[in-house]
């Protein structure tokens, strides 16, 4: 049983649609992280959330931690192709910074 | 500044065989972290050195896998016999602490046939 559960696991869209894409535990995590992920690449970092009820915008690309910190979502709006690519949730489960992931969103936008 | 390096990028093994992997992080990280991703499965930590001292190992799947940090710069991941299991992805991250990005290698990518 994976500790974060991300939904859905794949989505196909059309350029210019917006989509949401979540993250759910049912434990509480003191902060959560969203990452990108394209072929051949390791994953890059897109936005750290910390306090429960936060949201960050980056461009088009809006996140929400839950106000229990037990979830997070990633709103894009206006998805372009270049948005192609896994997203990836994680958090850290212990002191040491490591971190759990989610199995990932695969984001296929069409032109 | 040069970002996580690892090496080989991709990796094709017979079953019992030996393999090593190779993970050069950011200079002046301290925090350097083993993860892996198997075929279907999320990416999972497999374990954390702080300069060239294990911080936790806990993830390591089993003693066929072996890890080592000499002098506290670049990292190994020895795997000896690979098994058809071990196939996947090997990510390697650094970190310099307190706060700051986590970043990601592009991953080794091993094949144990």
């Amino acid at each position: 049983t994976q500790l974060l559960e991300q939904s859905p696991q794949f989505l196909s869209i059309q350029e210019g649609e917006n989509l949401t894409v979540y993250c759910n535990s049912s434990s509480v995590f003191s902060s959560l992280q969203w990452y990108r992920q394209e072929p051949g690449e390791g994953p890059v970092l897109l936005v750290t959330v910390v306090t429960g009820g936060e949201v960050k915008k980056l461009k088009r690309l809006t996140f929400q931690f839950g106000d229990a910190r037990k979830d997070s979502s990633l709103h894009i709006t206006a998805a372009q192709p270049g948005d192609t690519g896994l997203y990836l949730c994680a958090g850290p489960f212990n002191a040491g910074n490591m971190l759990t992931f989610g199995g990932g969103t695969r984001l296929m936008v069409k032109p | 500044e040069a970002g996580v390096t690892q090496f080989p990028s991709h990796s094709v093994i017979e079953k019992g065989q030996t393999v090593t992997l190779r993970c050069d992080p950011i200079s002046g990280h301290d925090n350097l972290y083993w993860y892996r991703r198997v075929m279907g499965k999320e990416i999972k930590f497999l374990l954390h050195f702080v300069k060239e001292s294990k911080q936790d190992e806990s993830g390591m799947p089993n003693n066929r896998f072996l890890a080592e940090r000499t002098g506290g710069t670049y990292s190994t991941l020895k795997v000896q016999p690979a098994e058809l299991e071990d196939s996947g992805v090997y990510f390697c991250a650094s970190y310099r602490g307190s706060g700051n990005t986590i970043y990601f290698g592009e991953g080794s990518w091993l094949t144990v046939v």
